[in-house]
């Protein structure tokens, strides 16, 4: 059974770069689209964006300019930059599979299953 | 973007209630719709694909249906694990966007 695990800093500054990675265990990650969906404090989810084995990406354009994901499929895992983070990226930060089984536009069909999710805070 | 809006925000009900949850689509998203149940502090989970599908586990006292624009989440009878956070997402298109959250508590 697959599992995900977040892991990187809780505490970012003002401008700098929040990165997290997500290490995946119990299956390969082969045909999947890997994601990043965040949560900010008491509110809905907003999902970052994928990145599929093959290294192909696709970003939320709200965010498009400051995010990367990549991934490391020798490590079984993948990651997430976000660069000049203000208070406003302060969020629980999960990790999640994207299944596809139809081609559709979204082209993530869900997610399942997802990390725990990690806390950042951005704060001087 | 295509926006989700969900109704209600949030309810209460008793053990044993039927609940609906509704979900509205800015756009025809024909049948590219998921809900997932958030327990406090957790992750959210899958509970049903593509309007209707029960992820394997669910319980049968969960249903969704609806089409289009329109959707609609059910538990025909409450029980006290299923509080939490409900959220509808659509992927007929990216961004792949998700509701605003509809929250149960037990009255």
């Amino acid at each position: 059974q697959v599992q995900l695990q977040e892991s990187g800093p809780g505490l970012v500054k003002p401008s700098e770069t929040l990165s997290l990675t997500c290490n995946v265990s119990g299956d390969s990650m082969g045909h999947y689209y890997w994601s990043w969906i965040r949560q900010p404090p008491g509110k809905g989810l907003e999902w970052i964006g994928y990145i599929y084995t093959t290294g192909d990406t696709n970003y939320n354009p709200s965010l498009k300019s400051r995010v990367t994901i990549s991934i490391d499929t020798s490590k079984n895992q993948f990651s997430l930059n976000l660069n000049s983070v203000t208070a406003a990226d302060t969020a629980v930060y999960y990790c999640a599979r994207g299944v596809r089984v139809v081609v559709v536009p979204g082209a993530i069909n869900w997610f399942d299953p997802w990390g725990q999710g990690t806390l950042v805070t951005v704060s001087s | 973007d295509i926006q989700m809006t969900q109704s209600p925000s949030s309810l209460s009900a008793s053990i044993g209630d039927r609940v609906t949850i509704t979900c509205q689509a800015g756009q025809d998203i024909s049948k590219y719709l998921n809900w997932y149940h958030q327990r406090p502090g957790k992750a959210p989970k899958l509970l049903i694909f593509d309007v209707s599908n029960l992820e394997t586990g669910v319980p049968s006292r969960f249903s969704g249906g609806g089409g289009g624009t329109d959707f609609t989440f059910t538990i025909s009878s409450l029980q006290p694990e299923d509080i939490g956070t409900y959220y509808c997402q659509q992927y007929g298109d990216l961004p792949i966007t998700f509701g605003q959250g509809t929250r149960l508590a037990i009255k």
